[in-house]
């Protein structure tokens, strides 16, 4: 299985939106709305931020949203602010029953 | 409060097998994946495998000729052995629980196992 496609960077301003894309195939993006989001600090574990494309779980902020269109999923930030500032990995769940994450984006708050 | 923490050998020599284990504390077993996840150093996320609480077992196609996930529920813990490792097999890894295949709420923090003879 091959990993999901997400941007190596992107970056913002406080207060601004970014989204993030996640690029799969028919056979696990696409096929499934079993799309995860995963933040992930410097030597820290990841931490849930959606599940199932557009969910959160509680304790989540509301200005993490996530949507997905044919094999892309996104993960949309809004009002960014500086803690936000870490990884992003999506995952999704394949045709396989197996589980394949992205590559990770790397978040740089201005 | 559920807690989720990893234990193991630090170094392993090539050839040999890694083995953890991922001691559960503070919830039931049932009805989760009990995952293993590994992150080479400065790398993204890669997912090992899960056993479910019926016993049932998957594996990423790449690693599954070496890997095997077992759980002992008297003990609250699960499993990782991963056999003939090289140096590209060193990385964190992460046990976690997750409700569904890539719903992992909890998270351990993590080992760093290097393969170096």
């Amino acid at each position: 299985q091959s990993a999901l496609t997400q941007p190596a960077s992107v970056s913002g301003s406080p207060g601004q939106s970014i989204t993030i894309s996640c690029t799969g195939t028919s056979s696990d993006v696409g096929g499934f709305n079993y799309v995860s989001w995963y933040q992930q600090h410097p030597d820290k574990p990841p931490k849930l931020m959606i599940f199932e494309v557009s969910n959160r779980p509680s304790g989540v902020s509301n200005r993490f949203s996530g949507s997905k269109s044919g094999n892309t999923a996104s993960l949309t930030i809004s009002g960014l602010q500086a803690e936000d500032e870490a990884d992003y990995y999506c995952s999704s769940y394949t045709s396989s029953s197996t589980l394949v994450f992205g590559g990770g984006t790397k978040l740089t708050v201005l | 409060q559920v807690q989720l923490q990893e234990s193991g050998p630090g170094l392993v020599k090539p050839s040999e097998t890694l083995s953890l284990t991922c001691t559960v504390s503070g919830g039931s077993s049932s009805r989760y994946y009990w995952s293993w996840i590994r992150q080479p150093p400065g790398k993204g996320l890669e997912w090992i495998g899960y056993i479910y609480y019926s016993g049932k077992t998957n594996y990423n196609p790449s690693l599954k000729s070496r890997v095997t996930i077992s759980v002992d529920t008297s003990k609250n813990q699960f499993s990782l052995n991963l056999s003939s490792v090289t140096a590209a097999d060193t990385a964190v890894y992460y046990c976690a629980r997750a409700w569904c295949v890539g719903c992992a709420d909890y998270w351990g923090q993590g080992t760093l196992v290097t393969v170096s003879s």
